[in-house]
């Protein structure tokens, strides 16, 4: 009964490259969210998807950043030419109804 | 519309109690809690769907006032397990969807 998973762990970036974060949610999940989270900070909301669809993106900065969830395969988070100010923790959640269960998540570090 | 939570900090001695506060300018539909240790991901604790409603995990309980869009939780005799920070999570009914917003959380330090 595998919880959510989240790939890479850990990610280094050189500014001006692109990050892809993937997670694949819980057996039976429909409904992905993307959050950021800065050292010592509180969970940003960035994203709210279901397959195929993007329902909520009011938190995801309008250039650089894209997120997909495909009908087959994990949801993916797209940072295109990172910057420093990247650098933080992604992480997912999935939930089938209403409680959200976190992936491990991803550190990003952009160099 | 992001929940507030109050305290920002707690210390206790292991044995003790404290209470968590989580508030909302906005009608709620749920109130869900989660606690995060330094470096890992958030742990669902719990959700209250209804108003006035109260839930509990172990020594770890919840109430929800629906009125007054708060939300409490309880830790009792606390254990140095349950040090880390403590986020409330409020979901909103919007027309097509609803949306979710965590509180900027509280630290919990549980000292021997």
């Amino acid at each position: 009964n595998a919880g959510v998973m989240q790939n890479p762990r850990h990610l280094v970036r050189r500014r001006g490259q692109e990050a892809r974060l993937r997670c694949s949610p819980m057996k039976g999940h429909s409904h992905v969210y993307w959050y950021r989270q800065l050292p010592e900070e509180g969970l940003k909301f960035m994203v709210y998807l279901q397959k195929e669809n993007i329902i909520d993106e009011s938190g995801m900065p309008k250039e650089r950043f894209s997120a997909e969830f495909p009908k087959e395969g994990p949801s993916i988070l797209r940072i295109q030419q990172v910057v420093r100010g990247d650098s933080a923790a992604y992480f997912c959640a999935s939930s089938g109804r209403n409680e959200q269960f976190f992936g491990p998540g991803t550190r990003l570090t952009v160099l | 519309q992001q929940p507030v939570q109050s305290p920002q900090a707690v210390i206790l001695r292991e044995g003790e109690d404290a209470v968590i506060n989580c508030s909302s300018s906005k009608a709620l539909y749920s109130v869900h809690w989660y606690r995060q240790k330094h470096g890992e991901a958030p742990v669902f604790l719990m959700i209250l769907l209804k108003g006035g409603e109260q839930k509990g995990h172990e020594k770890i309980s919840a109430s929800f006032n629906e009125k007054k869009q708060q939300s409490s939780l309880y830790l009792t005799a606390s254990q140095l397990s349950y040090s880390g920070t403590y986020f409330c999570g409020t979901e909103i009914d919007l027309d097509n969807f609803n949306k979710f917003y965590f509180g900027s959380g509280t630290k919990l330090n549980v000292k021997p």
